[in-house]
């Protein structure tokens, strides 16, 4: 399958700063990327979609300003926690697909800890 | 947008008994329904998926079937072993343009 490399796997971070993370799609070209976060035993709650070239789509509910989104390459989707507070520290995953093919492959996850 | 729910929230069952998952979905739109396997910590894993133009599919012990009329799908685990343990999740798609995820189900399987 696909592969999708996220970085970094774990970032702690002192609150009210900024962290930044990195979702590339290493054998494919990813026309879209989702970026999804998940608490604790929960499922994986949708924050925004990502085309390249174009502003993300963002879910209701979820801080554009706050979580910024940046899909400049076919390759490359940055999601950016800006301002970090504890109650952004969670389990970070981005997920890719193609134009040609539904299925989404999914990073590695960022475990993200704001202190 | 597209609202899925799954059931159950957990799952235990003896190793070589069945385990079925059972999802529903909202937006008709929706035609690609993925099933992934995500074991803790970790990213995750495609397991099988189905398109809205087929009613069944299976994968050696891992089948799906879906009712487009009733907009639910269910993923089937027969024989199941102790490697089975995870939480299951279930997803929605329309053409691949957004994935939305139940809630999932944390399987364990008894040895």
């Amino acid at each position: 399958g696909a592969v999708v490399s996220q970085h970094p796997s774990r970032v702690i971070c002192k609150s009210g700063t900024s962290v930044k993370i990195e979702c590339r799609s290493l054998d494919f070209q990813a026309t879209t990327m989702f970026w999804y976060r998940q608490f604790p035993k929960q499922s994986l709650m949708l924050m925004a979609t990502s085309n390249e070239g174009s502003k993300a789509t963002y879910e209701q509910g979820v801080e554009k300003d706050k979580f910024l989104i940046n899909h400049a390459s076919l390759t490359l989707s940055t999601l950016t926690v800006t301002s970090a507070h504890p109650e952004d520290s969670s389990f970070y995953i981005c997920s890719a697909s193609t134009g040609g093919r539904t299925e989404a492959f999914f990073g590695q996850g960022t475990r993200l800890t704001v202190v | 947008g597209e609202n899925v729910e799954q059931h159950p929230s957990t799952l235990s069952v003896q190793e070589g008994d069945s385990a079925v998952i059972k999802c529903t979905y909202s937006d008709s739109a929706s035609n690609y329904f993925p099933w992934y396997k995500q074991e803790l910590g970790k990213r995750p894993q495609l397991i099988i998926d189905i398109r809205s133009n087929v009613g069944e599919k299976k994968d050696q012990r891992i089948a799906v079937t879906l009712n487009k009329t009733a907009k639910h799908f269910s993923l089937h685990i027969t024989e199941t072993q102790p490697e089975d343990s995870a939480v299951y999740f279930c997803a929605a798609s329309n053409t691949g343009n957004q994935f939305y995820f139940g809630t999932g189900t944390s399987l364990t399987v008894i040895p």
